[in-house]
This record gives C-alpha cells, sequence and structure tokens, in this order.
C-alpha cells in the first residue's frame, strides 16, 4: 500500500499567516492527490482534487501543487474558519485508497 | 443540491453485524459511485471500499475483505455497508461519500456520519 506522509503533524500560526502543509508519498503517484478539511465533529470536505485542481466554491486562499511523490497545500493568508485539520489522501494505486495522517492548524 | 443522509448511531455487541444506510439526492444516482470511509475516536481517515452504483462492482479494502459488503438499491438511491463479526477496533465514525461512477477518485460530497459503537 502507498504510504502517503504529512508534514507537519501540527502547527501553530496567525490570522493573516501563509501557511503550507506537505504530504510526501513513498511511491510515485502521478497527481492522482487530493486535500481535505475537516472540523471536530464534522465531516471532511474536498478542498484540491488532481494535486491542484480547486473543488468548487473553496476560496481561493487554498492551492495546491506537485506531482510524483512530493505535494504541497498552501493557505495564502489564514482566515479564522480556517482552523482545522487537514488531510491528504491518494488514488493513484489501490486498494488501499489511503490518507496522510492528518495535520492539525491551530491558532496561535 | 448533493445530499448525502445516513442512518442513525448504532450501538453492537462485539461479534455482531451493522448495517448502515446512505441516501442520496439532488444528483443521478446511477451516475456516480459510493466510497465509505470511517475514523475512530480521535484518530485518521480510513478507506473502507467503493461501490459503483451504476452496476454494482465493488472494491473492498483488503484489511475488511469477507467482512464488509457493500450494496446499493437504485429504485431509492440509497448505499449501504453492511459490516459483520464486529470487534471493539471498529468503533468508529462511518461516513459515505460520492466517488466516480467507474474508478476510485476523490470524494466531493459525503454524508453526516454515523456512529456505530461495539461494546460488550
Amino acid at each position: 500500500a502507498i504510504q502517503l506522509t504529512q508534514s507537519p503533524s501540527s502547527l501553530s500560526a496567525s490570522v493573516g499567516d501563509r501557511v503550507t502543509i506537505t504530504c510526501r508519498a513513498s511511491q510515485g503517484i502521478s497527481s492522482a492527490l487530493a486535500w481535505y478539511q475537516q472540523k471536530p465533529g464534522k465531516a471532511p470536505k474536498l478542498l484540491i482534487y488532481d494535486a491542484s485542481s480547486l473543488e468548487s466554491g473553496v476560496p481561493s486562499r487554498f492551492s495546491g501543487s506537485g506531482s510524483g511523490t512530493d505535494f504541497t497545500l498552501t493557505i495564502s493568508s489564514l482566515q479564522p474558519e480556517d482552523f482545522a485539520t487537514y488531510y491528504c489522501q491518494q488514488f493513484n494505486s489501490y486498494p488501499p485508497i489511503t490518507f496522510g495522517q492528518g495535520t492539525r492548524l491551530e491558532i496561535k | 443540491q448533493v445530499q448525502l443522509v445516513q442512518s442513525g448511531a448504532e450501538v453492537k455487541k462485539p461479534g455482531a453485524s451493522v448495517k448502515v444506510s446512505c441516501k442520496a439526492s439532488g444528483y443521478t444516482f446511477t451516475s456516480y459511485g459510493i466510497s465509505w470511509v470511517r475514523q475512530a475516536p480521535g484518530q485518521g481517515l480510513e478507506w473502507m471500499g467503493w461501490i459503483s452504483a451504476y452496476n454494482g462492482n465493488t472494491n473492498y479494502a483488503q484489511k475488511l475483505q469477507g467482512r464488509v459488503t457493500m450494496t446499493t438499491d437504485t429504485s431509492t438511491s440509497t448505499a449501504y455497508m453492511e459490516l459483520r463479526s464486529l470487534r471493539s477496533d471498529d468503533t468508529a465514525v462511518y461516513y459515505c461519500a460520492r466517488d466516480l461512477m467507474t474508478t476510485v477518485a476523490n470524494f466531493d460530497y459525503w454524508g453526516q456520519g454515523t456512529l456505530v459503537t461495539v461494546s460488550s
């Protein structure tokens, strides 16, 4: 199974900061990567698909990049509603579909 | 608007089975698939499997093979996930999510989640 490793596992930042989360795959997955945001007690929400395509309705401050094994999610200017846990997910090779372990973004 | 509405919370004893439903609305059910993802308390996301609502093809996570069955009822636009021989480590919130018709990809709409608690 392809393993996804996110870094950092947790992050403290302030409103207005630029934040980058990375996701590294154990083998190449082309651009078959998605990013999700999850708030406590809620279902995940799709932010980015195909590594860099912004899901409809998602603010443009979110962006994704990368291909192969290294990927990034960037939030250009943190807003209060962005404090949540973020997951990457690969769909290049399955079963199984795999997720990263998550990155918890907290208010500094 | 697309909605996936799941059945309510369940409490089961070890060894029992649970069947969770996911009723879809707002889109053509048979033009998509459904994946099931679970999340143990305080833990990350785990993909369980996928079913095509078009032809019923399935693809299950190997660790659940033999214990999980996913089905659909196209007459009611409802997907089902049955998990048998429940253990305490099956305690989790179970989500259904809309997926592609012919393959697994990413999940653009999610149900609200169903908490399944396995306890003696």
